[in-house]
């Protein structure tokens, strides 16, 4: 049974850095089937896929658009984990944020979320 | 403004049969498959549904879904108390180059 245990600030001051921690249990970081997602969902914006990064041959990212200048993912194979780093956040960036896993077409295993608040 | 587009809400008595529709384009559902999740209040999305219409192992057999075309939609039937949440679409997005959702629909069993 795969599961995936967020940790991370709750609260960060606008112009900084947002840092989430997914650590994965039940399957591999580096695992050449699935890949490893952030969402956030927020009253406004509803659900939002921001990123992924996956193992083939090579590591690769995926970021949506919206914050492709501002974030990053990376996997930690160390530690069997990935991370999100989202620099310069405004209270727009306010939102429960998700690491899932997705293997095929389907986002499968969903962490616990983590309600990160922008705020001086 | 989500990218798949669902009614905003639903609702029915226990019993009953309720459709809840999802319309995308071709970029989304013209050529991957949907996905259906279930939120619960202060909890994660769950895979309700994934590959148009398979359950996941644990999901009752009351809820099915279907595609046709760039539409899908999902059926609960023989409504429970316990069905009242929130649900979303999703499929991946080829113009987008990323995952997409629906605005969720909230579903109230009176």
């Amino acid at each position: 049974q795969v599961q995936l245990q967020q940790s991370g600030p709750g609260l960060v001051k606008p112009s900084q850095t947002l840092s989430l921690t997914c650590a994965i249990s039940g399957d591999s970081v580096s695992s050449k089937r699935v890949a490893w997602n952030w969402i956030r969902q927020s009253p406004s914006r509803g659900l939002e896929w921001l990123g992924r990064t996956y193992y083939r041959s090579k590591w690769n990212n995926d970021y949506t658009l919206s914050v492709k200048s501002r974030i990053t993912i990376n996997p930690d194979t160390s530690k069997n984990q990935f991370s999100l780093q989202l620099n310069s956040v405004t209270p727009e960036d306010t939102a429960v944020y998700y690491c899932a896993r997705n293997m095929g077409g389907t986002l499968d295993y969903w962490g616990q979320g983590t309600l990160v608040t922008v705020s001086s | 403004q989500s990218v798949l587009t669902q009614p905003p809400s639903a609702s029915g008595t226990p019993g009953q049969r309720v459709t809840i529709s999802c319309s995308g384009s071709n970029s989304n559902f013209g050529s991957y498959t949907v996905d259906w999740y279930q939120q619960l209040p202060g909890t994660a999305p769950k895979v309700l549904i994934c590959n148009n219409n398979q359950r996941p192992s644990g999901v009752p057999d009351r809820f099915s879904g279907s595609k046709s075309g760039t539409s899908a939609s999902l059926t609960i039937s023989g409504l429970q108390s316990e069905d009242e949440a929130d649900y979303y679409c999703s499929a991946w997005d080829d113009s987008l180059q990323g995952w997409v959702f629906g605005g969720g629909t909230k579903l109230t069993v009176l």
